[in-house]
């Protein structure tokens, strides 16, 4: 156990509709990062929060939007599922904002029926 | 010209061979520099982690960053079956907010 936890590890979903994953980093980490994990595209930046603030975003969908809460936790929020959104989400979280070797769990992974 | 470039494999070498991991970048910005390995259907498990150009030994394995190059390797020693899995470079900024990932190699010991 990593200490990251994401819920659920499995959801599925129809075309067009609206999901909501979660994530609880590691006790006493400020930083959560999200990816999202393909076949063909590899573990791709999704979107960084440092302490609730936002820091940096990948290629993040407009379809897509996260934040940071009050305790840390964090929900990535997908919205108007396409076919191609199928895939893993991970989130990563770290101690600091540099996010340096961050710590991953186990990812929850999404299919869009 | 990605990033991050890592030959995806597969790569199959016999059990005990010395087996030698590589990526490439192009952006020479990048300070810090990670392996992981994932295992199938899981989250990735950091491995190695450095900064700057150098080598760094941790049991079975040696990272080494060539930061003239823009070239990280991962060597792993006296390789097992249960070394059997995807292993990805990430990379990041003194000033980046984000990590960026290679595609990853896939790695197969046979017994």
């Amino acid at each position: 156990d990593s200490g990251v936890t994401q819920t659920p590890k499995h959801l599925i979903t129809a075309t067009g509709q609206r999901v909501t994953l979660r994530c609880s980093p590691r006790s006493g980490d400020l930083s959560v990062y999200w990816y999202q994990q393909s076949l063909d595209q590899g573990l791709q930046f999704l979107i960084h929060y440092y302490n609730g603030e936002e820091r940096a975003k990948g290629n993040i969908l407009e379809r897509f939007s996260a934040q940071q809460f009050p305790d840390l936790h964090s929900e990535l929020n997908l919205s108007s599922l396409e076919l191609g959104d199928s895939a893993l989400y991970f989130c990563a979280s770290s101690v600091d904002r540099a996010l340096r070797a961050p710590t991953f769990g186990s990812g929850t992974r999404l299919t869009v029926v | 010209q990605k990033e991050v470039e890592q030959d995806p494999g597969p790569l199959s070498v016999p059990e005990g061979a010395i087996v030698s991991l590589n990526c490439t970048y192009s952006n020479s910005a990048f300070q810090y520099f990670m392996w992981y390995r994932q295992y199938s259907r899981k989250g990735p498990e950091l491995l190695m982690y450095t900064y700057s150009s150098g080598n760094k030994e941790d049991g079975r394995f040696t990272a080494q960053v060539d930061k003239s190059s823009k070239y990280i390797s991962l060597f792993i020693r006296d390789s097992q079956p249960s070394d059997s899995a995807t292993y990805l470079c990430a990379m990041s900024g003194s000033r980046d907010d984000k990590i960026i990932f290679g595609k990853g190699t896939r790695l197969h010991i046979l017994p």
